[in-house]
């Protein structure tokens, strides 16, 4: 079935620096989401993206992430300046349309450790 | 807000008996889409049912599930279980005009042995 990519699978970075998590969507697919899970919780809409712009973002969006896909490249999630309670999974889903019923499709996650 | 409960965090199960993930859900949108998903190990989650009208059973691989609005319940069920099930499940809820966003539950891990 439809395959979303997610890079690295893993990354461990010291507390202050900047990291990007890359996420290749489904190739045909407008929506675009991120998702993170804490260890041993359950998984959290962070923001939605469309036609080039965060549609929604919730309140665990803080004003250090930022999300782009420049010219149908990589959907990307930046964080700057990390902070340890970043630390957790971060999952990228991407959808063909908005629609309620609509599939979700995610990818298998990076893992980010802030030390 | 909305919330999902699964109340359990792990179920074990000899290999043939029957399976039950319990599902319910809270919301205040009169139209909520219920959603199962699967996660094998090292694996995205992969959607496996979806709901979709009040009492109307979904079924996929062998896995079937029923929305019932009166009980807030989407619970997902399976007649004989194999051990290629052993995964962690997830029951999500669309219940905002959020697109895209999803009310997970913590996930039942489920474990079926020979």
């Amino acid at each position: 079935g439809p395959k979303v990519l997610q890079i690295p699978s893993h990354q461990i970075i010291d507390m202050g620096q900047m990291v990007t998590l890359n996420c290749d969507p489904v190739s045909n697919h407008l929506y675009f989401y991120w998702y993170k899970q804490i260890l041993g919780q359950q998984m959290e809409f962070l923001v939605n993206f469309y036609n080039g712009k965060v549609m929604e973002k919730s309140k665990l969006f803080k004003d250090q992430f930022s999300v782009e896909r420049p010219d149908g490249s990589y959907f990307t999630l930046k964080i700057q300046p990390t902070a340890l309670e970043d630390s957790a999974v971060y999952f990228c889903a991407s959808s063909l349309v908005g629609g309620a019923s609509e599939t979700l499709y995610f990818g298998s996650g990076t893992r980010l450790t802030v030390l | 807000g909305d919330s999902v409960t699964q109340t359990e965090g792990l179920v074990t199960l000899t290999e043939g008996l029957p399976v039950m993930l319990n599902c319910t859900y809270q919301t205040i949108y009169s139209n909520p889409f219920l959603f199962w998903y699967v996660q094998h190990l090292n694996e995205s989650p992969r959607l496996l049912l979806k709901s979709f009208t009040d009492n109307k059973r979904t079924e996929h691989q062998g896995f079937h599930a029923t929305l019932h609005k009166s009980s807030s319940s989407f619970h997902l069920q399976k007649s004989s279980a194999q051990l290629s099930d052993s995964a962690l499940y997830y029951c999500a809820l669309r219940g905002t005009q959020v697109v895209g966003q999803l009310t997970f539950g913590r996930g039942t891990r489920l474990q079926v042995y020979a």
